[in-house]
């Protein structure tokens, strides 16, 4: 199984409201991360969960707040979006960030819409 | 630092022509390759791999060959059909000095196949 799920599918917010987005894997992966993906671009990785723990974060706005309450479980708090911030999000996972020959599967994505 | 570059789309082929895209990258050390494929609305999806010199990724009837000696990881595949419509990435994994396991991924190729 190297399935990545994530929920909403879809989310269509205010430039006010607090939402929130949430990844799951049950492969026992102990490296997380977050994309953001617009519309005919790769994906920019955002941030980068190892054994639970914060590793990388590629200069995202605070807007943007990660979480991974335990190793199977990861979130993205949003607050106060731009309409900029529109794109798909994408978690992946992966058996451990520090082994390159590892692979990251991704989740279907969110398709986030700022008003 | 590392990258990768793609030829660009879209590319348009009728059913059951030959498929190549190609892929080179820039890395320092020894990358390990991938192709992903996304396929309209949905995340992405791993299509193979290969992890060292010489090595021969293959699934679905696409292949890929890791060549060092051209930096090169051209994804091929005999005989296309309608649903492999799609966009293909070529990514290497970050192996820089933080060994981050971040992705580098070229542009996208869109691909479209015609009855």
């Amino acid at each position: 199984d190297t399935e990545v799920t994530q929920t909403p599918k879809h989310l269509v917010m205010g430039m006010t409201n607090k939402k929130s987005l949430k990844c799951e894997q049950h492969m026992g992966h102990r490296a997380m991360y977050w994309y953001k993906q617009k519309a005919k671009k790769p994906p920019e990785l955002m941030f980068v969960y190892s054994y639970e723990k914060l590793s990388i974060n590629e200069s995202v706005p605070s807007r943007f707040s990660p979480e991974c309450p335990n190793s199977s479980l990861l979130n993205l708090h949003l607050h106060a979006l731009q309409p900029e911030d529109s794109a798909l999000y994408l978690c992946a996972s992966s058996r451990k960030k520090e082994a390159s020959t590892d692979t990251q599967y991704f989740g279907p994505g969110t398709r986030l819409t700022v008003l | 630092g590392n990258s990768v570059t793609q030829m660009e789309g879209p590319v348009t082929l009728s059913e059951e022509a030959f498929l190549t895209i190609n892929c080179t990258y820039t890395a320092t050390g020894y990358p390990s390759l991938f192709w992903y494929v996304q396929y309209p609305g949905e995340g992405l999806q791993l299509l193979l791999k290969a992890t060292k010199a010489d090595d021969k990724g293959s699934n679905k009837g696409f292949e890929a060959t890791y060549r060092k000696e051209t930096t090169s990881f051209h994804l091929e595949k005999g005989s296309v059909q309608v649903s492999d419509s799609a966009v293909y990435f070529c990514a290497l994994s970050d192996q820089g000095s933080s060994n981050t396991g971040k992705l580098i991924f070229g542009q996208g190729t869109t691909l479209q196949v015609k009855p």
